[in-house]
């Protein structure tokens, strides 16, 4: 899978939006963008997904640059359980392509403050 | 609650020794996924069994062995174990066997290894 970048760490108020971004220079056409998160002492969690179009979901939203070489989770009002880290992950679920497994890398550590 | 289960929630062994862990998906899903974390590694995909087969490795080691059982659930083995091999083991589950659909993940079985 290709390689994402992003913050080791963000800080954020509780009740404001955060935006969590994520570079990804190196996308090929079949990469999904897909955003998990782990909240203390849990597995990861799936959030949300997507390929070209920004997407929303009852968790958060996707957006997605046009050159589709960057991406922002927006948490359109964050809470205290909202704190975790967050991953964005390139999937190529092409087909023939194995690329079932998840690749996790430093992903973001969100602090929200009450 | 992911409907996803693993047994047992904490296990503590010393080193040389064999353990299991055990993972229930969710009802319905045919793909099991194997994932290590530890402090130094991050999350590591380890292994992924989809309707009995195996289906996709990452750095699994030669000491470390899964299978998937017809009722779906699926057991890791670890033997030889050393202090290393100490982390957090994560079960996911997911419907398809390409990475079509998001994985959920159990809460993980904490082993130490003494």
């Amino acid at each position: 899978d290709a390689k994402t970048t992003q913050p080791n760490s963000m800080e954020s108020n509780e009740e404001e939006p955060v935006h969590l971004p994520c570079n990804h220079s190196t996308i090929s056409g079949t990469d999904y963008i897909h955003w998990y998160r782990q909240l203390p002492s849990q597995g990861p969690e799936y959030v949300i997904h997507g390929l070209t179009s920004n997407v929303n979901n009852r968790m958060a939203s996707l957006a997605i640059a046009e050159d589709r070489k960057s991406s922002t989770l927006i948490l359109h009002r964050a809470t205290l359980r909202d704190a975790a880290v967050y991953y964005c992950i390139l999937r190529d679920v092409s087909y023939g392509n194995a690329g079932n497994m998840l690749t996790f890398g430093g992903g973001t550590r969100l602090m929200v403050k009450p | 609650d992911s409907g996803v289960t693993q047994t047992p929630k904490h296990l503590i062994t010393a080193t040389g020794q064999r353990v299991t862990l055990r993972c229930s998906p969710r009802s319905g899903d045919l793909s099991v996924y194997w994932y290590q974390q530890s402090l130094d590694q991050g999350l590591q995909f380890l292994i992924q069994y989809y309707n009995g087969e195996e289906r996709a490795k990452g750095n699994i080691l030669e000491r470390f062995s899964a299978q998937q059982f017809p009722d779906l659930h699926s057991e890791l083995n670890l033997s030889s174990l050393e202090l290393g091999d100490s982390a957090l083991y994560f079960c996911a589950s997911s419907v398809d066997e390409l990475g079509h659909y998001e994985q959920y993940f159990g809460p993980g079985t904490r082993l130490t290894v003494t």
